[in-house]
C-alpha cells in the first residue's frame, strides 16, 4: 500500500516569490490534515480536510496561504507571496478516522531567503 | 497554543536501558497520541489512548494516561539504536477540533 507522500521534497525560493505544496494521501482517506515545524519547535497545525470540505482551517497562518484538495483526493497548499517566517518543514498526513492514527508524508522543507 | 507538552526536552540512554517520557496537556482529551519520527522521515503512529483507558501496551512500549494530572507517559524498554528519534504526544481536545503535537522528546540511544 502506497503511502503519504509529498512533493517537492526540498524548496528554496526567494522572498515574495511563489510555492505550491502538493500532498497525495492514502487511498480512500478521507481526513487529510497539513501541518508546519518551525526551528525544532512544536508541530503546529494549519488545516484539516474532510474529503474535499474544510474541516478547520484555523491555523492557517494568514491569506497568503491557501489549500485546496481537488474533488476529495489530492491536497495543494499555496504560499503567496513568501515570507522569511514561512520557512519550516510542512507535513501533510491522512487517516480514515478524524484525528485518530495519522499516517504522515516525509514533509516538504522550505526554505525562503 | 501547545496542547501537549513532552518532557524532557531530550533524552540519551544506553542501549538495553528503559526510556521514560511525559506529555503534559491542558484541557479535557478524546484521547492522546504518540508518534515517533526519525531523522528527515515523516512520523509514525505508535500508539493511541483513550480517555477511559489508563495504560496500554505494544511490544516493547507501555503509554500510560492519567486524566486527572492531565498528563501521560510514555516507556520504552529494553531500547535499541534503532529507537533513537524524536517522540511526541498529540492529544485531541474534548473542546477544539484540531489532533495537537507538542514540540517532542529527541531520544539518543547509545550502542
Amino acid at each position: 500500500e502506497a503511502g503519504v507522500t509529498q512533493f517537492p521534497s526540498h524548496s528554496v525560493i526567494e522572498k515574495g516569490q511563489t510555492v505550491t505544496l502538493r500532498c497525495d494521501p492514502i487511498s480512500g482517506h478521507d481526513n487529510l490534515y497539513w501541518y508546519r515545524r518551525v526551528m525544532g519547535k512544536e508541530i503546529k497545525f494549519l488545516l484539516h480536510f474532510v474529503k474535499e470540505s474544510k474541516q478547520d482551517e484555523s491555523g492557517m497562518p494568514n491569506n497568503r496561504f491557501l489549500a485546496e484538495r481537488t474533488g476529495g483526493t489530492y491536497s495543494t497548499l499555496k504560499v503567496q507571496p513568501a515570507e522569511l517566517e514561512d520557512s519550516g518543514v510542512y507535513f501533510c498526513a491522512s487517516s480514515p478516522l478524524a484525528n485518530e492514527k495519522l499516517f504522515f508524508g516525509s514533509g516538504t522543507q522550505l526554505s525562503v531567503l | 497554543s501547545q496542547q501537549g507538552e513532552e518532557d524532557p526536552q531530550a533524552l540519551s540512554i544506553q542501549e538495553g536501558e528503559n526510556a521514560t517520557m511525559n506529555c503534559s496537556y491542558k484541557t479535557s482529551i478524546n484521547n492522546l497520541q504518540w508518534y515517533r519520527q526519525n531523522s528527515g522521515r515523516g512520523l509514525v503512529h505508535l500508539i493511541l489512548i483513550r480517555s477511559n483507558e489508563r495504560e496500554k501496551h505494544s511490544g516493547r512500549l507501555r503509554v500510560t494516561l492519567d486524566t486527572s494530572k492531565k498528563s501521560s507517559s510514555l516507556l520504552i524498554t529494553a531500547s535499541r539504536a534503532a529507537d533513537t528519534a524524536s517522540y511526541f504526544c498529540a492529544t485531541d481536545p474534548r473542546d477544539d477540533y484540531k489532533l495537537s503535537f507538542g514540540a517532542g522528546t529527541t531520544v539518543t540511544v547509545r550502542a
